[in-house]
């Protein structure tokens, strides 16, 4: 089966513009997750969903950042207000199950200029 | 605070053998993963350790001892395409997962 999709895979946007970044999990994972990957880091937590509720959402770096994932599958991060230091690499992943392995999409690149 | 230390680069002639070593300092531990990645793709899922000692798949075998906070992957009979990074990663008591910063591991004819 296909695996974790993400959308748009590049997006370049004005300072001060919102945007939706899209996750399209494999089809019976119960867990997603968001991350920011710097070049040369490992991923930065951001926040997960088991089924649509939102589990977790410590490593959301503020207010201007959200998600959802309201019927349990697709999820949205939403970046309100983007800042130029908004700018990375973001990825979704999803698994089975919360403990098991993790399963990443190709990322959609975010340039804020 | 958590802590993952992995060596930031290695090097290793095709053919030979590497070992990349990861030592975590956490809030709890429910199990170490490791991750490859090939520069600009996506991290892919090599091995889970939970339980102290040895777990071989292949090429790839990975160690875990929980006393001591550690763990090493080994890569046997390299191969240029295992040029990438190695990310290790444990599950904290809270079962959120805390990364390392990844090693690049340099493959040399």
């Amino acid at each position: 089966g296909a695996g974790v999709s993400q959308s748009p895979r590049y997006k370049v946007t004005k300072r001060g513009q919102d945007v939706a970044l899209r996750c399209d999990p494999i089809s019976g994972h119960v867990s997603l997750y968001w991350y920011r990957q710097a070049l040369g880091q490992g991923p930065e937590f951001l926040t997960y969903f088991n089924y649509e509720a939102q589990q977790d959402k410590s490593g959301l770096p503020n207010d201007r950042f959200s998600a959802e994932r309201p019927e349990g599958s697709i999820s949205t991060l939403t970046i309100q207000r983007t800042e130029q230091r908004d700018s990375a690499m973001y990825r979704c992943a999803s698994s089975l199950e919360h403990v098991s392995e993790q399963y990443f999409g190709p990322g959609t690149r975010l340039t804020v200029t | 605070g958590q802590n993952i230390d992995q060596p930031t680069e290695m090097t290793a002639t095709e053919g030979a053998i590497v070992q990349i070593n990861c030592t975590y300092q956490t809030s709890g531990f429910n199990g170490l993963f490791w991750y490859q990645q090939h520069a600009g793709e996506a991290p892919t899922f090599l091995s889970y350790n939970v339980l102290d000692g040895l777990e071989e798949k292949g090429r790839f075998s990975s160690f875990l001892s929980r006393s001591k906070g550690y763990s090493y992957l080994l890569l046997k009979e390299l191969q240029m395409k295992d040029s990438a990074s190695y990310l290790c990663a444990v599950l904290d008591s809270n079962y959120q997962l805390i990364w390392g910063a990844g090693t690049k591991l340099i493959i040399k004819p």
